[in-house]
């Protein structure tokens, strides 16, 4: 089993859409999480971290369930610019490693 | 100017060949990265270093070494590239004492071995 799994998708959605991604992993021990995006052919670049409260930036909002090892990340009125690749991040342990899920396609259509 | 730059961008190599892959960084962070990215697999570290001459296994380290002679630079060498180790590479870098956590990326460096 992944230690980081996600739905590949792809996701294709119209512009004003809300769309929500979902991720597991498997290891209970892990610290901290994280929503990356990635543009095709680009690097990921860090789009926010999820705390256990929950959390918000501007459209997007990420929320954590530690008792069901989920995180999940929601997007309220879809952008054409919104279509990429957002990689699910979890951090294990106290070395700063991070394990990455292989990501969700999300494709924002006109 | 990026922060964290990768040379070369682009390289396709035989199999046998001996490859490096170099990372150079301006941010002053003290820990660096390496990942490769496969379709389908997601990016899986390589190495990785938290100072100069610390040199820590990731999970995929066979056929890989590394070198971290100076803080802006962490080096990646093939010794005899073989065409499975196509992929996109990742130099990542962070910052101890950020608190945050995030690794800033390199561009990539896409590898072909024929």
């Amino acid at each position: 089993r992944k230690e980081v799994e996600q739905d590949p998708g792809p996701f294709n959605v119209p512009e004003g859409a809300t769309v929500a991604f979902n991720c597991t992993y498997s290891n209970s021990a892990s610290q901290s999480f994280f929503w990356y995006r990635q543009d095709c052919r680009k690097e990921p670049k860090l789009l926010m971290s999820v705390y256990s409260s929950g959390n918000e930036d501007g459209r997007f909002t990420a929320q954590l369930n530690r008792a069901s090892q989920y995180i999940s990340l929601l997007i309220r009125d879809s952008k054409l610019s919104d279509s990429a690749t957002y990689l699910c991040v979890v951090k294990s342990g106290a070395t700063n490693k991070l394990i990455f899920g292989t990501g969700t396609l999300l494709a924002v259509q006109p | 100017d990026a922060d964290v730059t990768q040379t070369p961008r682009n390289r396709i190599t035989k199999t046998g060949k001996r490859i490096m892959l170099e990372c150079s960084q301006t941010k002053g962070h003290d820990r660096m990265y390496w990942y490769r990215q496969d379709p389908g697999l997601g990016l899986q570290l390589i190495y990785y270093s938290f100072d100069v001459k610390d040199i820590n296994k990731g999970e995929i380290s066979d056929g890989y070494s590394v070198s971290r002679q100076a803080q802006a630079k962490f080096s990646l060498s093939l010794e005899s590239a073989i065409p499975n180790q196509t992929a996109l590479y990742f130099c990542a870098t962070s910052d101890l004492t950020s608190g945050t956590n995030e690794q800033f990326f390199g561009p990539g460096t896409r590898l072909t071995v024929l």
